[in-house]
């Protein structure tokens, strides 16, 4: 699986928004990005993925150049409860129950009023 | 939506003893689940991949002696910590994804915090 490379962590204020970016050299042509939040105490929960261009959900915007080898998260207005770590992951597409999600360092952002 | 859920919560154990972590998946059928371990302010690590009906795989340096795992049906994998130590105090994650194609990605239990005494 592609190694990912994050911000270790990113400060942000209520209302504006926040870009985090992943970078992704390796990646494979048939490898996806996917992208996780995690609060404290919980399991992650799904964002967002995508495969090129650009991705767009009612909760993030996922932003993929040409070249695949790095993508952007963008968050709209963030607000406090939007502070977690959000994980950037590259890899096959689940089309397989055995394809394992392997976790990098993740990107702690917090949100202040 | 697919939902995973993990009980107990939280548990908290004598040292020496063992415990018994269950994840089902609520409303589809995983043929795989996959475990994970997390310490304070770390990220996820694979621990295992849960087979339904076969052993589970474990990942290099986890002992299977120790963190047994079963996929006895579908919806069900259990992961047990035999002869917990405090070392195995952590934060165990479990997570499954529906192949029926309804959602994108995997889905994750709420985890279980084990801390032991």
């Amino acid at each position: 699986l592609a190694k990912t490379t994050q911000p270790i962590s990113m400060d942000s204020y209520e209302g504006q928004e926040v870009n985090i970016t992943c970078s992704h050299n390796n990646i494979a042509t048939n490898d996806y990005i996917t992208w996780y939040q995690q609060f404290p105490s919980q399991g992650p929960r799904f964002i967002i993925q995508g495969y090129k261009t650009k991705v767009t959900n009612e909760v993030a915007s996922l932003f993929i150049p040409a070249d695949r080898k790095s993508s952007t998260l963008s968050l709209p207005r963030v607000s406090l409860s939007d502070t977690a770590v959000y994980y950037c992951l590259v890899g096959d597409a689940p089309v397989d129950s055995s394809y394992k999600l392997i976790f990098g360092s993740g990107t702690r952002l917090l949100v202040r009023p | 939506g697919a939902v995973v859920s993990q009980h107990p919560s939280r548990v908290i154990c004598k040292s020496g003893t063992s415990v018994k972590i269950e994840c089902r998946s609520l409303d589809f059928q995983a043929t795989t689940m996959f475990w994970y371990r997390q310490f304070p302010k770390q990220s996820l690590m694979l621990m295992a991949t849960s087979n339904e009906g076969s052993k589970a795989t474990y990942e290099q340096g986890v002992e299977k002696d120790k963190f047994l795992i079963n996929h006895a049906s579908l919806t069900l994998s259990t992961l047990t910590v035999t002869s917990a130590h405090p070392e195995d105090s952590s934060f165990y994650i479990c997570s499954a994804r529906d192949l029926a194609g309804r959602a994108l990605g995997a889905f994750f239990g709420q985890g279980t915090r084990l801390t032991v005494v």
